[in-house]
């Protein structure tokens, strides 16, 4: 069956650090691929996605790239502020309705 | 656009006591799920529906679950009775019926649920 590995928080920052935030995964054929942020008290929120193979999601300067050769997709950010802080989910979608999410990362972000 | 509607925001009842949660989806989206998250198991997706028809109900905890979507803009979710380990966050979401086949689902603010 499907599955994402994610890895285990909580990852604390500086402001201004760099962010990699490590997600593979196993599926058979070609999932899409997601990053949802979840803000303290709030649902999850669609932060970024992939489609295909080599597709590069992005939004907000956070990026991740769908490497199908590893299968993995981590997410990036090249300078991270306070407001960062948050639960970030991996998710997968092999095909029907239903997401298969990782475990969760939670990202503390220092001044 | 308004999101995914969820009500209450907060339930606070006594073991025992029927719990019914309330989700209004997207409008336009065909697909709605129900999820539960709590620290010890992370998020769990209970049910969902495919243009108001129950498809997977194979994570619902057990009998005292049920789940019901009479239209395109309502779903309920209802525990009965309810007992202290089901004080959880439990998330409604949304998909629209055509995203290029990303299947991205939008989720509501949640109802966090506290039995004692």
């Amino acid at each position: 069956g499907n599955s994402v590995t994610q890895m285990e928080g909580p990852v604390t920052l500086s402001e201004e650090a760099f962010l990699t935030i490590n997600c593979t995964y196993t599926a058979t054929g070609y999932p899409s691929l997601f990053w949802y942020v979840q803000y303290p008290g709030e649902g999850l929120q669609l932060l970024l996605k992939a489609t295909k193979a080599d597709d590069k999601g992005s939004n907000k300067g956070f990026e991740a790239t769908y490497r199908k050769e590893t299968t993995s997709f981590h997410l990036e950010k090249g300078s991270v502020q306070v407001s960062d802080s948050a639960v970030y989910f991996c998710a997968l979608a092999g095909g029907g309705n239903k997401l298969t999410f990782g475990t969760g990362t939670q990202l503390k972000v220092e001044l | 656009d308004a999101g995914v509607i969820q009500s209450p925001r907060h339930e606070v009842t006594e073991m025992g006591q029927e719990v019914t949660l309330r989700c209004k989806p997207i409008s336009g989206h065909n697909s709605l799920f129900w999820y539960r998250q709590t620290m010890m198991r992370g998020l769990e997706l209970l049910i969902y529906f495919n243009n108001n028809v129950p498809i997977d109900d194979s994570g619902m905890p057990e009998d005292r679950f049920s789940a019901k979507m009479p239209n395109a803009s309502f779903s309920t979710l209802k525990i009965q009775p309810s007992e202290p380990r089901d004080s959880a966050v439990y998330f409604c979401a949304s998909r629209p019926a055509t995203s290029g086949g990303a299947y991205e689902q939008y989720f509501g603010p949640g109802t966090r649920l506290t039995v004692t």
